[in-house]
């Protein structure tokens, strides 16, 4: 159980267009969930949380025009980032909390590997 | 806001070794505390958590131990195998009704277990 997917898993972008990254709890209803971004060799860094029906919470210094966070329903949520440019490259994973088990617990979705060219 | 540094960035063992990951943690009231391992090009997969009403839990060759009073946890690898090369994220949370706070990382640790 607690298994959350993500798409697509690796996207090729030109600079200046959008990319949509998809974020699904395929067994669980997730009311929230989150966005994390990581560089290479570097820890995991929480963009925004993701609520079900309301807007998401960005964390300081995240652009919230450029990383578009929609969460439309109890299992998906996506992130658009907008006018990607090549400072944008990088490893985005989402993570949802199963509200079944210890309410702190995140299941991490495989992540989605952006490189902007 | 919550600071949680680890210990060692790098280690490796020889298989059939034990491996110890360390952690602490700056906000006293932080009281979830979960291990994800990361494969190279993959998400991060729960492998182990604790409660801070609890001092140890053990799954198999995965154990963690908590000190609230130090403010640290740290996780235990026995018998290590060459599957559990792989990069070690602890992580803390201030966990309040409804869920919906923030896990703190710390910096990673890539184990290396050596045949």
């Amino acid at each position: 159980g607690a298994v959350v997917s993500q798409h697509p898993s690796r996207v090729i972008c030109k600079s200046g267009t959008s990319v949509k990254i998809e974020c699904r709890s395929l067994d669980f209803q997730a009311t929230t969930m989150f966005w994390y971004r990581q560089f290479p060799k570097q820890s995991l860094m929480l963009m925004a949380t993701s609520n079900e029906g309301s807007k998401a919470t960005y964390e300081q210094g995240v652009e919230k025009d450029k990383f578009l966070i929609n969460h439309a329903s109890l299992t998906l949520s996506t992130l658009t980032v907008t006018s990607a440019h090549p400072e944008d490259s990088s490893f985005y994973i989402c993570s949802a909390r199963d509200p079944a088990g210890f309410t702190d617990t995140q299941y991490f979705g495989p992540g989605t590997r952006l490189t902007v060219l | 806001g919550e600071n949680v540094e680890q210990h060692p960035s790098t280690l490796s063992v020889q298989e059939g070794d034990s491996a110890v990951i360390k952690c602490t943690y700056s906000d006293s009231a932080s009281n979830y505390f979960p291990w994800y391992k990361q494969e190279l090009g993959k998400g991060p997969q729960l492998i182990i958590d604790i409660r801070s009403n609890v001092g140890e839990k053990k799954d198999q060759r995965i154990a963690v131990t908590l000190n609230k009073t130090a403010k640290h946890f740290s996780l235990h690898i026995t018998e290590t195998q060459p599957e559990d090369s792989a990069v070690y994220f602890c992580a803390a949370l201030k966990g309040v009704t409804g869920g919906g706070n923030k896990l703190t990382f710390g910096t990673g640790t890539q184990l290396k277990v050596e045949l």
